[in-house]
C-alpha cells in the first residue's frame, strides 16, 4: 500500500514552458487535493476534486489546471511556467470531504522555474 | 473557516512532555480541530483531530477546552525525531487552511 505517490519529485523548467505534476492514491479515496508550500510558509490549496468527475478551486488557482482522471489519479497542469511558481508541490487525498476526514500527503514535488 | 493562533516556536526537552497551544476563538459548532506536522522537506502527517472531547491515540493527546476557544496539543515523552513543524487547522468540511505553524526544536 504506498499511499499517495507523485511524480516527479524534482523538476527545473524555463520561463514559460508547460509541465505535469502527477498524483495517485492507491486508498480508494474520493477526494484529491494539490497544495504549494513557499519556503517558510505553510501549504495553500490551489485545487481540490470532492469525487471523481469534479474539480473546485482552491486559495491560489491562477496559472494552474487540474485534471482528476479517475478515482486514482489528479493531475496539476502549469500551462506557462513563471518563476513565482517556483514552490513545494504536495498532493493529498482523503475518503471525503465531509465532516472529520482526514488528508494524507504525498512527498511533494519541487519544481523549480527559471 | 476559523483562523488559529499558534506561537512561532516552542524548544522542549527530549523525554519531557511537549505542550503546543493553538488558539481558535472563532470557532462554530461543526468545525474540527486537526493537528498535522511536517518534518523538514515531507510531506505534513496527519497527528489528530477531535470536535469537542480530548482524543488519544499513539502518538498524541488533544486537549479541547470546554469553550472550544483554544486546545493544546500533548505529546508525551519528546524524542528528537519529533522536531517538526506542528499545524493547528480548524476546519468544517472538505479543505484544509494552513497557517505558519509551531515549529518544535527538541533538544537532548
Amino acid at each position: 500500500n504506498a499511499g499517495v505517490t507523485q511524480t516527479p519529485k524534482f523538476q527545473v523548467l524555463k520561463t514559460g514552458q508547460s509541465m505535469t505534476l502527477q498524483c495517485a492514491q492507491d486508498m480508494n479515496h474520493n477526494s484529491m487535493y494539490w497544495y504549494r508550500q513557499d519556503p517558510g510558509m505553510g501549504l495553500r490549496l490551489i485545487y481540490y476534486s470532492a469525487s471523481e468527475g469534479t474539480t473546485d478551486k482552491g486559495e491560489v488557482p491562477n496559472g494552474y489546471n487540474v485534471s482528476r482522471l479517475n478515482k486514482r489519479e489528479f493531475s496539476l497542469r502549469l500551462e506557462s511556467a513563471a518563476p513565482s511558481q517556483t514552490s513545494v508541490y504536495f498532493c493529498a487525498s482523503s475518503a471525503q470531504t465531509g465532516f472529520g476526514e482526514t488528508q494524507y500527503f504525498g512527498p511533494g514535488t519541487r519544481l523549480l522555474v527559471l | 473557516d476559523a483562523k488559529t493562533t499558534q506561537p512561532p516556536s516552542m524548544d522542549c526537552a527530549e523525554g519531557r512532555a511537549a505542550n503546543l497551544p493553538c488558539n481558535h476563538s472563532t470557532i462554530s459548532g461543526n468545525e474540527y480541530v486537526y493537528w498535522y506536522r511536517q518534518i523538514h522537506s515531507q510531506g505534513p502527517q496527519y497527528i489528530i483531530h477531535g470536535l469537542k472531547n480530548n482524543e488519544t491515540n499513539e502518538m498524541a493527546s488533544l486537549i479541547i477546552t470546554e469553550d472550544r476557544k483554544s486546545s493544546t496539543l500533548i505529546l508525551p515523552h519528546a524524542t528528537l525525531r519529533d522536531t517538526a513543524v506542528y499545524y493547528c487547522i480548524v476546519r468544517a468540511r472538505g479543505k484544509l487552511i494552513f497557517g505558519q505553524g509551531t515549529t518544535l526544536q527538541v533538544k537532548p
